[in-house]
């Protein structure tokens, strides 16, 4: 069974850019969740989705949104990219019944 | 302020030493999981605990959550050169659901040959 798949793996942007990450989940997780990790703060939890809908939010600003698909795949946005926001990205899925989450590779973003 | 501590914070140890990491809060947790990340990837799960006091093994690591489920430990027993990375523990709070985990700050072990 594939694991969770999170492209690119790596990406460079500038201050005040956007940016898009996508997580493919493991075939039949409905629920897709989103972290920052960083040395500073280590792994905060920024969203989760299930079934299309947001189920929970941290407590990050409006930059950052995602939103899921009906085949659960889901992508998350930032926009007006800061130099804090340099992270990685990791994104895990559950399933549906499930309480145990399996993490992707994540994506390093680094902000110039 | 993170919910979950924990001690130490980085550890370097000699192959065949043994090691314990802690993971406490002053929350309760449904359930506690433990993962293992190695630099530049996602962290992979070891672990999870749901029953206050469960024990478990996992070869030469041993789990254990406490009985109010509040604290968690991790034991490695006989420690080797493949046991070095950052460990993890996160919890589900019982009024979260279960996408969503509190994480510690991580425990970066060394074990050297």
């Amino acid at each position: 069974k594939a694991g969770v798949t999170q492209t690119p793996r790596y990406l460079i942007k500038t201050r005040g850019q956007q940016v898009t990450l996508s997580c493919s989940p493991i075939s039949g997780h409905r629920s897709v969740s989103w972290y920052q990790q960083t040395p500073g703060q280590g792994l905060q939890f920024l969203f989760e989705y299930f079934s299309e809908t947001q189920r929970n939010k941290g407590n990050f600003p409006g930059r950052f949104s995602g939103r899921q698909f009906s085949n659960s795949r889901s992508e998350m946005n930032v926009s007006t990219l800061e130099l804090g926001d340099s992270a990685l990205y990791l994104c895990a899925s559950t399933r549906s019944s499930g309480n145990e989450q399996f993490f992707g590779p994540g994506t390093r973003l680094t902000v110039l | 302020t993170q919910l979950l501590e924990q001690s130490p914070q980085f550890l370097s140890i000699q192959e065949g030493e043994n090691l314990t990491v802690y993971c406490n809060s002053s929350s309760v947790f449904s359930s506690l999981q433990w993962y293992r990340q190695e630099p530049g990837e996602g962290p992979v799960l070891l672990v999870t605990v749901v029953t206050g006091g469960e024990v478990k093994k996992l070869k030469r690591l041993t789990f254990q959550f406490g009985d109010a489920r509040k604290d968690s430990s991790l034991h490695i027993t006989a420690a080797q050169p493949g046991d070095t990375g950052l460990y993890l523990c996160a919890g589900h709070m019982t009024t979260d659901s279960w996408g969503k985990l509190q994480f510690g700050a991580g425990t970066q072990v060394v074990v050297t040959p």
